[in-house]
């Protein structure tokens, strides 16, 4: 069983439908969970940080955290075209970042 | 957030030559960098840690020989890959953290990576 499960998609919804990503993980020491946006050819874009368990929110954006489940997720409201891209969820216990296999999002118009 | 910025964004190399990639923390000093290698539809992996004055800790399987880090000033990290083969060909991206944004130990903020062809 790999560190990071993720969903590779892709994932295809029209414009203001709410998105949910998730990954799922093995490791019960991973505390710092973070979601990435990454667009074709480009560097990885931070979107959210969470420390251990809770909710936070940014805006359009929803990230969940249930270590008890080892179960992380992304929520975009009202999504737009400008969010197709690749979304990744890494996480960490200390230094090294255990990235997922990224989903890829499309949001028609 | 903090800026990182990598050159070139695009290479061709033939076989056998040596490729030289940069990687500079614009805005703040980065003590760690880090070296990503992410293939298509692939996650990222990571290849190395780079710390400023030290040497390099590598991950299982990636050879240090092969993989030169040089992270000789508190901006600048270089990853060079010798002998390049089209095995190698694949998308680099290095991160650093920012110690000044106090949200965690392990933000880390990246470049947007150089792709590597070798003919």
């Amino acid at each position: 069983q790999k560190e990071v499960e993720q969903d590779p998609g892709p994932l295809s919804v029209p414009e203001g439908a709410i998105v949910s990503l998730n990954c799922t993980y093995s490791n019960s020491a991973f505390q710092y969970f973070m979601w990435y946006r990454q667009y074709s050819r480009k560097g990885p874009e931070l979107l959210m940080y969470t420390y251990s368990s809770g909710n936070k929110e940014d805006g359009r954006f929803t990230a969940q955290v249930d270590k008890s489940s080892k179960y992380i997720s992304l929520f975009i409201r009202d999504s737009q075209p400008s969010d197709s891209a690749t979304y990744l969820c890494a996480m960490s216990e200390g230094t090294a970042l255990i990235f997922g296999k990224g989903t890829t999002l499309s949001v028609s118009s | 957030g903090a800026v990182v910025s990598q050159h070139p964004s695009w290479v061709i190399c033939k076989s056998g030559t040596s490729v030289k990639i940069e990687c500079r923390s614009l805005d703040f000093q980065a003590t760690t960098m880090f070296w990503y290698r992410q293939f298509p539809k692939q996650s990222l992996m990571l290849m190395a840690t780079s710390n400023e004055g030290s040497k390099a800790t590598y991950e299982q399987g990636v050879e240090k020989d092969k993989f030169l880090i040089n992270h000789a000033s508190l901006t600048l990290s270089t990853l060079t890959v010798t002998s390049a083969h089209p095995e190698d060909s694949s998308f680099y991206i290095c991160s650093a953290r920012d110690p000044r944004t106090g949200q965690g130990i392990n933000e880390q903020f990246f470049g947007p990576g150089t792709r590597l062809t070798v003919l």
